[in-house]
């Protein structure tokens, strides 16, 4: 079974603060993704990596970076943190060897910027 | 980049009805998949369907797919009160683009009255 985790389910920071978000899945998934959840916009890419040390930006990088050092982790950072960062944050994974590109996912982190 | 548009966004029903929802997309795929996810948690891969298969059975779900009409269709037959969630249809578009990309719709949400 995909085993996906996150590192925190509830994080609150203050604005300004440098923020990481880590992920780790046990499944040698050469894919992984960041996104934000928020109602009404539903899930929006952040970024994304193929490979160790590569990474892609995906639909709205802005005020974010990650880093991918090695296979099993993708980090999520905020470099200062505001208060539209406001959001639930979805890690997933999948194979490149499965052409289908099913993701899994993990349980989320729901990140506070007061 | 918003890809598929689920329709209703919500809906209500009672226990042992039958849930239909919908889903549309813009441009040719591979595979269309469908995905849950209970209150405040990660999304979890229900079913996949490929481009050239029309209608696919896992237990109580049925996922039709129409590519005349870039269009799909999830059935909940005899619904529970566990069926409670937000449902995604996920596109696997046909592009020289990232290879895995998943194009999320907004999801429908589902409330099952027991």
């Amino acid at each position: 079974d995909v085993k996906v985790t996150q590192s925190s389910r509830y994080l609150v920071k203050r604005t300004g603060e440098k923020v990481f978000l880590e992920c780790v899945q046990d499944m040698d998934h050469e894919n992984m993704f960041w996104y934000r959840q928020d109602p009404g916009l539903g899930l929006r890419l952040i970024y994304f990596s193929y490979d160790v040390k590569m990474k892609e930006k995906g639909d709205i990088p802005e005020g974010y970076s990650v880093s991918r050092e090695k296979k099993e982790r993708f980090s999520l950072i905020l470099e200062s943190a505001s208060t539209n960062q406001t959001s639930m944050y979805l890690c997933a994974s999948s194979s490149s060897k499965r052409a289908t590109y099913e993701q899994y996912f993990g349980p989320g982190t729901r990140l506070t910027v007061t | 980049s918003q890809q598929g548009e689920e329709d209703p966004q919500a809906l209500s029903i009672q226990e042992g009805e039958n849930a239909t929802m919908n889903c549309s997309y813009k441009t040719s795929i591979n595979n269309l998949q469908w995905y849950r996810q209970n209150s405040g948690r990660g999304l979890v891969h229900l079913i996949l369907i490929r481009s050239n298969e029309r209608e696919k059975h896992s237990g109580r779900l049925r996922v039709t797919l129409d590519t005349s009409k870039k269009s799909s269709s999830l059935l909940i037959t005899a619904s529970r009160a566990a069926d409670t969630a937000s449902y995604f249809c996920a596109t696997d578009p046909i592009y020289g683009g990232s290879q895995g990309n998943l194009i999320f719709g907004k999801g429908t949400k589902l409330s099952v009255k027991p």
